[in-house]
C-alpha cells in the first residue's frame, strides 16, 4: 500500500524552529518529487514548497510566504522528506501535509501533522 | 502570482448534478487538478489533468477545462460527496503550486 506518514508536529513558541518528517512506503520514494502543503484552521490549502527527485536535480522551490525560513530536504535511503521551519510565526499554525507529486498534481497525501505556534 | 477563483459554496439535491467552477486567466492552457476534502481528513485527488480520474474514483466525477474556467462535475450526487473541493494548477513561470480557495459542496 502506498502511504505517507508525517511526524514531528507540536506546540512551539514564536521564533523557534521545528522539523517535520514525512516517511513514504509502498513505492520507490526516490523516483518522486515531494511537496508540502499546509492548511490553517478553518482555511484552505496552501502549497508551501517541493523538492524534485534526484533524477531532476533534487532542487527545491518555495512559496513566497515561507521562502528563506523553511527548507525542504530528502533522504532517499530512508524514504523520508523533511520540512525544516525556522523563525516560526503564529500564522504558521496549521496542519502540514506532505504529498507525492505526479505531473504537478498532488497524487498521494499523508494524514497531516499539526503545528501550533503560540507563546 | 496566479489566482484561482472558486465559489465559496454550491448546494445540490441528492441525485442531481453538481458543477463546481474554477476561474483563472487562460486556465484552459493549464492542467487543472481537483481535490476532495472531507471534515477532519486529508485531501484526495479526484480529477487530474483536467479530466482524468485516479483509480478508485467513481465515474460520476468528471472535469473539463476551457478558456478561463475549469469545471468539476459530479453526477448523481450522493450524501457522501458532501465535502470541500479545491482546484489546483502549477504555475510554470514561477514553479509554484496554486490552489483555489475551495468550494463547500452541500447535499440538501
Amino acid at each position: 500500500e502506498v502511504q505517507l506518514v508525517e511526524s514531528g508536529g507540536g506546540l512551539v513558541q514564536p521564533g523557534r524552529s521545528l522539523r517535520l518528517s514525512c516517511t513514504g512506503s509502498g513505492f520507490t520514494f526516490g523516483d518522486y518529487a515531494m511537496s508540502w502543503v499546509r492548511q490553517a484552521p478553518g482555511k484552505g490549502l496552501e502549497w508551501i514548497g517541493f523538492i524534485r527527485s534526484k533524477a531532476y536535480g533534487g532542487t527545491r522551490e518555495y512559496a513566497a510566504s515561507v521562502k528563506g525560513r523553511f527548507t525542504i530536504s530528502r533522504d532517499d535511503s530512508e524514504n523520508i522528506a523533511y520540512l525544516r521551519m525556522n523563525r516560526l510565526k503564529t500564522e504558521d499554525t496549521a496542519v502540514y501535509y506532505c504529498t507525492r507529486d505526479r505531473l504537478q498534481a498532488f497524487e498521494i497525501w499523508g494524514q497531516g501533522t499539526v503545528v501550533t505556534v503560540s507563546s | 502570482s496566479y489566482v484561482l477563483t472558486q465559489p465559496p459554496s454550491v448546494s445540490v439535491a441528492p441525485g442531481q448534478t453538481a458543477r463546481i467552477t474554477c476561474g483563472g486567466n487562460s486556465i484552459g492552457s493549464k492542467s487543472v487538478h481537483w481535490y476532495q476534502q472531507k471534515p477532519g481528513q486529508a485531501p484526495v485527488l479526484v480529477v487530474y489533468d483536467d479530466s482524468d480520474r485516479p483509480s478508485g474514483i467513481p465515474k460520476r466525477f468528471s472535469g473539463s477545462n476551457s478558456g478561463s474556467t475549469a469545471t468539476l462535475t459530479i453526477n448523481r450526487v450522493e450524501g457522501g460527496d458532501e465535502a470541500d473541493y479545491y482546484c489546483q494548477v502549477w504555475e510554470s513561470s514561477s514553479d509554484q503550486g496554486v490552489f483555489g480557495g475551495g468550494t463547500k459542496l452541500t447535499v440538501l
